[in-house]
């Protein structure tokens, strides 16, 4: 079966930084998504990658080791209003998006 | 702005009541998706659509239906609502159908179902 695991929940303090980690066995693979989604708001866009390595953009980056299965998305100088949950999707050979459950960020001042 | 729009947020239903969700974006994507939400589990594809009167299952068609008379509107129908698909349902847009690069998803706030 398709599996996708992140951590159900994450507490940060205001200023640090955070690690959310994913780890994924799908059937193939065509790119991995992160969305941020605030409670009772739309999930957003946050970052695509296709390629091993790191994609920047501004405090956030993402990383991906597809030989690993492997994901994280890195969030710095946190924020108060980064307090969302986190999800995790890959795209697989089929071009379906297989979802994980999401890491609700708790961020404390 | 481009937007997704969930005409309602929140809905209370009998048990075999008629549900429709209404789904519209103005961005003339040409994909157009809707899944279920649920506590501890990932999001869940129930119906797809990649062009105006096209349909295809996803992974829990079961128990709903859709329709998609025009581009920009795609909606969900629930024929006789039960308690388990009390749930958020989202709707979401892509650019097109094809499989190349991001082709982000574009969600809207969701639609908070209780079947009572």
């Amino acid at each position: 079966g398709q599996n996708i695991d992140q951590p159900t929940e994450m507490t940060a303090t205001e200023g640090a930084i955070v690690q959310i980690n994913c780890t994924y066995q799908t059937s193939g693979f065509n790119g991995l998504f992160w969305y941020q989604q605030h409670a009772g708001e739309a999930p957003t866009f946050l970052s695509y990658n296709v390629l091993d390595g790191l994609e920047e953009k501004g405090r956030f980056s993402s990383f991906l080791s597809r030989s690993k299965g492997y994901s994280y998305l890195l969030l710095k100088e946190l924020q108060m209003k980064d307090s969302a949950s986190y999800l995790c999707a890959v795209r697989d050979s089929n071009y379906q998006l297989i979802w994980g459950a999401g890491t609700k960020l708790i961020i404390k001042p | 702005d481009v937007k997704v729009t969930q005409s309602s947020r929140y809905l209370v239903k009998r048990t075999g009541e008629k549900v429709f969700l209404e789904c519209v974006q103005d961005m003339d994507h040409e994909n157009m998706f809707w899944y279920r939400q649920d506590p501890g589990l990932g999001l869940r594809l129930i119906y797809f659509s990649y062009d105006v009167k096209m349909k295809e299952k996803g992974d829990i068609p079961e128990g709903y239906s859709v329709s998609r008379e025009k581009k920009e509107r795609f909606s969900l129908i629930l024929e006789s609502a039960s308690t388990n698909q009390t749930s958020m349902y989202l709707c979401a847009s892509s650019r097109d159908g094809s499989s190349s690069g991001a082709n982000v998803l574009t969600f809207g706030a969701g639609s908070r179902l209780t079947v009572l």
